[in-house]
């Protein structure tokens, strides 16, 4: 089954404290994987994804196929950073299709 | 930049209506999805259109329809609404084959009485 595990519903740090937000899945195939992020009153937009390789607004995440994790890293945390945090994976079957997960809650305190 | 709009921010409509809720997107996307939003949930799929008049079922179909009769135009429908529909609704869009990155409109917060 292709399934989405995001274990935490809320992560709480303080400014410039590491933060991982965990993402697992669920798939027999190769995965794409996402992130997508939404900020308060703000519509959900596409963060990174494992293909590119990228590091955006500080934020990177390493595909771990042994594991099976895709988990979000920032190494210093800031109060701009509070939103909620999906991982999504692409579906097999075509069409673009994405399976999300229950999100993350990130809260950054000053 | 892609502009996905959804008709309404907020409704509020009572048990047994007909509830109608509009997308439309300009980037002439071939792709388009309506996901519901629940705390603890996530997004879920509940229909999905890969051209005009061209539509898939999603995880939680039952209860909703689904309309595309303009490429730019995606209509979800609740037949009979009921209160267990009480949710958030995100319209997305996608370009086509190869092109995964969603584009999601600003939601429509619907309440059923």
């Amino acid at each position: 089954a292709q399934r989405v595990t995001q274990p935490e519903k809320l992560l709480s740090v303080f400014k410039g404290a590491p933060v991982e937000l965990k993402c697992n899945y669920s798939y027999s195939g190769s995965p794409e994987l996402f992130w997508y992020v939404q900020y308060s009153r703000q519509r959900l937009q596409l963060l990174l994804r494992h293909i590119s390789r990228e590091s955006i607004k500080g934020f990177t995440a390493d595909l771990n196929k042994g594991e099976t994790s895709f988990h979000l890293k920032k190494p210093f945390a800031q109060e701009e950073d509070s939103a909620m945090y999906y991982c999504a994976l692409r579906r097999g079957g075509g069409y673009n299709k994405l399976i999300f997960g229950a999100g993350t809650r990130l809260a950054v305190h000053p | 930049d892609v502009k996905v709009t959804q008709s309404s921010r907020y409704l509020v409509k009572r048990t047994g209506e007909k509830v109608f809720l509009e997308c439309v997107q300009d980037m002439d996307h071939e792709n388009m999805f309506w996901y519901r939003q629940d705390p603890g949930l996530g997004l879920r799929l509940i229909y999905f259109s890969y051209d005009v008049k061209m539509k898939e079922k999603g995880d939680i179909p039952e209860g909703y329809s689904v309309s595309r009769e303009k490429k730019e135009r995606f209509s979800l429908i609740l037949e009979s609404a009921s209160t267990n529909q009480t949710s958030m609704y995100l319209c997305a869009s996608t370009l086509g084959v190869g092109i995964v990155e969603q584009y999601f409109g600003p939601g429509t917060r619907l309440t059923v009485t």
